[in-house]
């Protein structure tokens, strides 16, 4: 099936300094990639739709300045929080379709664990 | 914003016993799919439904779908302490091409050995 990696599986890092976090699809291409954050014992909630070759579109209340997305290759998107700060600990988890089909089943990462101190 | 509502939030049971979840969406859609999460890990797609399909199986599990109430379940049969996990339904909501889902806010399933 579908695999989707991302690196780092967990990162611990100091207030005011930047994390990127790659998120790959390995035996597929994807135009389309999805950023996810969770918070514990609670649900996904959209970032932002990472799409190659083009800029990313941001859900509604998430600052697109601190949270950069790019997505250089068919099969990378990064996410980097930007000047973190502790409430920005959380799951970061992304996704993709494989392929565009009728059906959105998404494959998904398996997270990254994000602890700013 | 999530426009799923699952309930139980939370649903104990005992292995060997069916456990049933319910989801509740707000806006039409084009199909509805349950994922599982292990904690602390990624989602597993388990099944999808489509809009025009009202009862779904794979193995030990059974997907009903209800447009006209937006409503959905998920049963599990004959559970396995192994099934614990949360349990996330998600719609699917299309934007400018791109394909994005809104999920719902999870139920958290124990099976007791």
């Amino acid at each position: 099936g579908a695999v989707v990696s991302q690196h780092p599986s967990w990162v611990i890092c100091k207030s005011g300094t930047s994390v990127k976090i790659e998120c790959r699809s390995l035996d597929f291409q994807a135009t389309t990639m999805f950023w996810y954050r969770q918070f514990p014992k609670q649900s996904l909630m959209l970032m932002a739709t990472s799409n190659e070759g083009s800029k990313a579109t941001y859900e509604q209340g998430v600052e697109k300045d601190k949270f950069l997305i790019n997505h250089a290759s068919l099969t990378l998107s990064t996410l980097t929080v930007t000047s973190a700060h502790p409430e920005d600990s959380s799951f970061y988890i992304c996704s993709a379709p494989r392929g565009y089909t009728r059906d959105n089943e998404q494959f998904f990462g398996p997270g990254t664990r994000l602890t700013v101190l | 914003s999530q426009q799923g509502e699952e309930d139980p939030q939370a649903l104990s049971i005992q292995e060997g016993e069916n456990a049933t979840m319910n989801c509740s969406y707000k806006t039409s859609i084009n199909n509805l799919q349950w994922y599982r999460q292990n904690s602390g890990r990624g989602l597993v797609h388990l099944i999808l439904i489509r809009s025009n399909e009202r009862e779904k199986h794979s193995g030990r599990l059974r997907v009903t779908l209800d447009t006209s109430k937006k409503s959905s379940s998920l049963l599990i049969t004959a559970s396995r302490a192994a099934d614990t996990a949360s349990y996330f339904c998600a719609t699917d909501r299309r934007n400018q091409g791109a394909q994005k889902l809104v999920f719902g806010q999870g139920t958290r399933l124990t099976i007791n050995p």
